[in-house]
């Protein structure tokens, strides 16, 4: 079975500054889909970035880019120009193309943004 | 498009008592399911739906009930609520189980805090 692993529950970021979150998992598929969700205290679950693991270039999105290394199988979010409304919990997750068709998440990392 | 709706947004209830979470979308999405939040252990899959008529189990199916009667509605039935279900409860659907052409976005709805006592 697949798992997804966040190993920072919490991390604190300067506003304007650079952070990185980590996300490790561990599969045997060899074709199957990485995704960060962004959580704010509203409660909403919002897709911030995806990952066609058959594509080498990494996705970006405005001030949002992952780091997808699939031999270490390690899927790390950089936000870049912290801004104060990029504080929220962030989910890694995992989806495989066969299956349940459900996401698979890691336990999430708590970002705290300093003004 | 409203999207992913969820009714209610809070619920109490009490040990034994029964309920149904409801959850609808307007995007004629086939594929839908039901997640919970706990503390400190990301979402975990209830039950899901491929279509109208089917459904099957997640990693925590015990105590929950789903039915899929029309495309659009996924209602969660909790038969007899314990304290171990107190949760988020998220409905999420999307336009297939598979990822089609790279776009396939699992959208949420806005969540239903229950608190069993």
């Amino acid at each position: 079975a697949q798992t997804v692993t966040q190993s920072q529950p919490e991390m604190s970021v300067q506003e304007a500054e650079t952070v990185t979150l980590s996300c490790t998992y561990d599969t045997s598929e060899s074709d199957y889909y990485l995704f960060w969700y962004k959580q704010p205290p509203s409660r909403q679950m919002i897709l911030v970035i995806r990952q066609e693991a058959y594509k080498q270039q990494n996705a970006t999105e405005n001030r949002f880019s992952v780091n997808f290394q699939k031999a270490a199988k390690s899927f790390s979010l950089k936000i870049s120009d912290s801004q104060l409304g990029d504080a929220a919990m962030y989910f890694c997750a995992y989806r495989s193309p066969r299956g349940e068709g459900n996401l698979i998440f890691g336990k999430g990392t708590k970002l705290s943004v300093k003004p | 498009n409203a999207g992913v709706t969820q009714t209610p947004k809070f619920q109490v209830l009490k040990t034994g008592q029964s309920m149904t979470l409801q959850c609808a979308q307007d995007m004629n999405h086939e594929y839908m399911s039901w997640y919970r939040q706990d503390p400190g252990m990301g979402l975990r899959l209830i039950h899901y739906s491929v279509g109208a008529g089917i459904t099957d189990q997640g990693e925590v199916p015990n105590g929950y009930n789903v039915s899929r009667s029309t495309t659009e509605d996924f209602p969660l039935r909790l038969l007899s609520a314990a304290p171990s279900q107190t949760s988020v409860y998220f409905c999420a659907s999307s336009y297939s189980m598979f990822e089609v052409g790279g776009h396939n976005e699992q959208f949420f709805g806005p969540g239903t805090r229950l608190t069993v006592l």
